[in-house]
């Protein structure tokens, strides 16, 4: 079975400033990984996945995540943040023949003027 | 275009009283989700339906029944609800195989 932790609950970031969301997974098998964006009172939507090939993967709204393997992790970037990028931000994986989704608990990001 | 759709967006339960939660997506998927969220605790899978005719459980199945009325539409229940199932709850649909999650607005149940 595959599992994700995500490092950090809560992240305070001033409007402008680079952020950096922590992820990390294990799993015996080969996997697909991904990251969900849930704005303030909505469902989840997706930011960006890892499939397969390019081990850094570029999503919607500026955000990019990096697969590392040796360090099994999956970390979510943005260079420059904007006040609408508050939410709550999902790492989440699935792995071999097993296309379920395992979820993190989620990291708030508040994004302040 | 509505992708996937739930009902009721909002519920207040008692105690012991039964309801079932609606879903259904007009994207052909095969594959449909339930998942509650509750704080701190990510999203973990309740049921899940592979295709037409088939259901599994997940992670937290106990509490709740499925049926997959169609390849559109299904539904959870919960047959005497309990604190602990206050939560809110989300459907989410999937091509054949695919781990590609669209998903609904939610429910937000609360059982008092």
């Amino acid at each position: 079975a595959q599992s994700v932790t995500q490092l950090d609950s809560q992240v305070p970031v001033f409007e402008e400033a680079p952020v950096e969301l922590r992820c990390n997974y294990s799993s015996s098998v080969s996997v697909y990984l991904f990251w969900y964006v849930q704005y303030p009172n909505q469902g989840l939507q997706l930011l960006l996945k890892y499939l397969s090939g390019s081990t850094l993967v570029k999503g919607i709204n500026g955000f990019e995540a990096e697969f590392n393997k040796s360090q099994t992790s999956f970390h979510l970037r943005k260079p420059s943040v904007h006040i609408s990028d508050t939410a709550e931000y999902f790492c989440a994986v699935s792995g071999g023949n097993d296309y379920k989704l395992s979820f993190g608990a989620g990291t708030t990001v508040t994004v302040r003027a | 275009n509505a992708g996937v759709t739930q009902t009721p967006k909002f519920q207040v339960l008692k105690t012991g009283q039964s309801m079932t939660l609606q879903c259904a997506q007009d994207m052909n998927h095969n594959s449909m989700y339930w998942y509650r969220q509750d704080p701190g605790m990510g999203l973990r899978l309740i049921y899940y339906s592979a295709s037409e005719g088939t259901t599994d459980k997940g992670e937290v199945p106990n509490g709740y029944n499925v049926s997959r009325l169609n390849k559109r539409e299904f539904s959870l229940r919960l047959e005497s609800a309990a604190p602990s199932q206050t939560s809110v709850y989300f459907c989410a649909s999937s091509p054949r195989g695919a781990n590609v999650l669209t998903f609904g607005a939610g429910s937000r149940l609360t059982v008092l």
